[in-house]
């Protein structure tokens, strides 16, 4: 099974409207952490916002926010009143334990794009 | 969070030859890590490459054809060898914060034709 999800290949997002992309995960691990990473088209890859498992509020990093149901194993990112900037690919990512090195696990990536 | 330069950020080569990319970290970390990214995919773990040891590498890739050093704490370069135009890719060197969350450096873009 995959570790990570996403559904969405490809958004697209009205300039200041909000936007959620989708992210599920899969694991047995009691303890694991969840990331979102953007990659613009210049192939840096930026990191947004991390939740970890035990943590009780839902991750905030101003216009991102992490919208996390552990019950439902998603982390789905919500971006908030979008900017043109805001185009680019987007990938959810989980590590499992705490152990320095643990292997990050990767979904395929959303393409988020910011329609003026 | 650490400040990660790689290089080079993009070169075309001939199929056959070799490329090394460096990657430069700037604070001591224990653990450096090489990913690539193959047109329109996701990111594929390479190797782990820590200090002083021979780097660990994930199932589908060998020394022979990704050699890495390590040679201090603040260093790490990944060679491409014999590249053909399947390793066309990014190739993104990253690193472990005390908070377990893993920066990149700017990625290297390679091209082989």
């Amino acid at each position: 099974a995959q570790k990570i999800t996403q559904t969405q290949p490809g958004m697209f997002v009205q300039e200041k409207e909000a936007v959620t992309l989708d992210c599920t995960y899969d694991t047995s691990d009691p303890s694991y952490g969840l990331f979102w990473y953007k990659q613009p088209s210049s192939g840096e890859m930026i990191f947004l916002i991390y939740q970890g498992s035990y943590d009780q509020q839902n991750a905030t990093e101003g216009r991102y926010s992490l919208n996390f149901q552990k019950a439902r194993k998603s982390a789905n990112l919500v971006i908030s009143a979008s900017q043109l900037g805001d185009s680019a690919m987007y990938f959810c990512a989980m590590r499992e334990g705490w152990d320095t090195g643990n292997q990050f696990y990767f979904g395929t990536g959303t393409s988020l794009t910011v329609i003026p | 969070s650490a400040v990660i330069s790689q290089k080079p950020s993009r070169d075309i080569c001939q199929r056959g030859t070799s490329l090394t990319i460096q990657c430069q970290v700037d604070s001591q970390v224990t653990m450096m890590f090489w990913y690539r990214q193959q047109p329109g995919q996701s990111l594929t773990l390479i190797a782990t490459a820590n200090q002083g040891s021979e780097a660990t590498y994930e199932s589908g890739f060998v020394i022979d054809k990704f050699p890495i050093s390590r040679p201090n704490l603040t260093f790490s370069t990944l060679t491409v060898s014999n590249m053909s135009p399947e390793d066309s890719s990014i190739y993104l060197c990253s690193v472990e914060d005390r908070g377990h969350t893993i920066y990149f450096g700017e990625g290297s873009w390679l091209t082989v034709v």
